[in-house]
């Protein structure tokens, strides 16, 4: 298994509800991404976890929870979001050991907060 | 702190031309390279990764180059294709650093 899978594709949202993203990768790999792309911009961090532990987080407001309750599983609780938090989420692994690897990304999470 | 810039923004060409894509990366201790293609609303697929020890890696009709010294990436792009239509981003990742820092991408488009 190659692949980095999230779930859902779309989620429609609307501002008082608590929804989360998932993010799943049979690599082996230690080091799993949540990154926030709007339209014609490129992929911006918010969160970092190395071996389970949230290692950088990028200022990101908190409404936005990240949990890794495994070393194949991550997710992204959300919560009283705002319409400008509309974009795609993309999640991404790396493994941590052994020669040097790229970034595997998964289809990512168009979500749209009414 | 590293900093990488694409260009084109943008670059339309007609089919079956060979085409360059050039990045450019601010801090030359680089770990590695990544070059990713992305679909319109699709996640980033990866085409390339250069390591620091590399000068250049290939895959069918592309061909990346890394030179540390001068902070230049270029995708080489054979015989284009429609298909070939995407953006493509450019990101790094610099010793010690746990974080990908991309470009702001080149818009391809190959015109039939």
């Amino acid at each position: 298994d190659t692949e980095v899978t999230q779930t859902p594709k779309h989620l429609v949202m609307g501002m008082t509800n608590k929804k989360s993203l998932k993010c799943e990768q049979h690599m082996g790999h230690r080091a799993m991404y949540w990154y926030k792309q709007k339209a014609k911009k490129p992929p911006e961090l918010m969160f970092v976890y190395s071996y389970e532990k949230l290692s950088i987080n990028e200022s990101v407001p908190s409404r936005f929870s990240p949990e890794c309750p495994n070393s194949s599983l991550l997710n992204l609780h959300l919560h009283a979001l705002q319409p400008e938090d509309s974009a795609l989420y993309l999640c991404a692994s790396r493994t941590t050991t052994g020669p040097p690897s790229g970034y595997t990304f998964g289809s990512g999470t168009r979500l749209t907060v009414v | 702190k590293q900093e990488v810039t694409q260009i084109p923004a943008a670059l339309s060409v007609p089919e079956g031309e060979n085409l360059v894509l050039n990045c450019s990366f601010t801090d030359s201790a680089i770990y590695n390279l990544q070059w990713f293609r992305q679909d319109p609303g699709k996640g980033l697929t990866s085409l390339l990764l250069i390591q620091s020890s590399q000068r250049e890696q290939t895959s069918g009709r592309l061909n990346a180059s890394l030179d540390k010294s001068s902070g230049r990436s270029t995708l080489y792009i054979a015989a284009s294709q429609p298909g070939d239509s995407a953006t493509y981003l450019c990101a790094a990742i610099t010793q010690g650093a746990q974080k990908l820092v991309f470009g702001q991408g080149t818009r391809l488009t190959i015109n039939p």
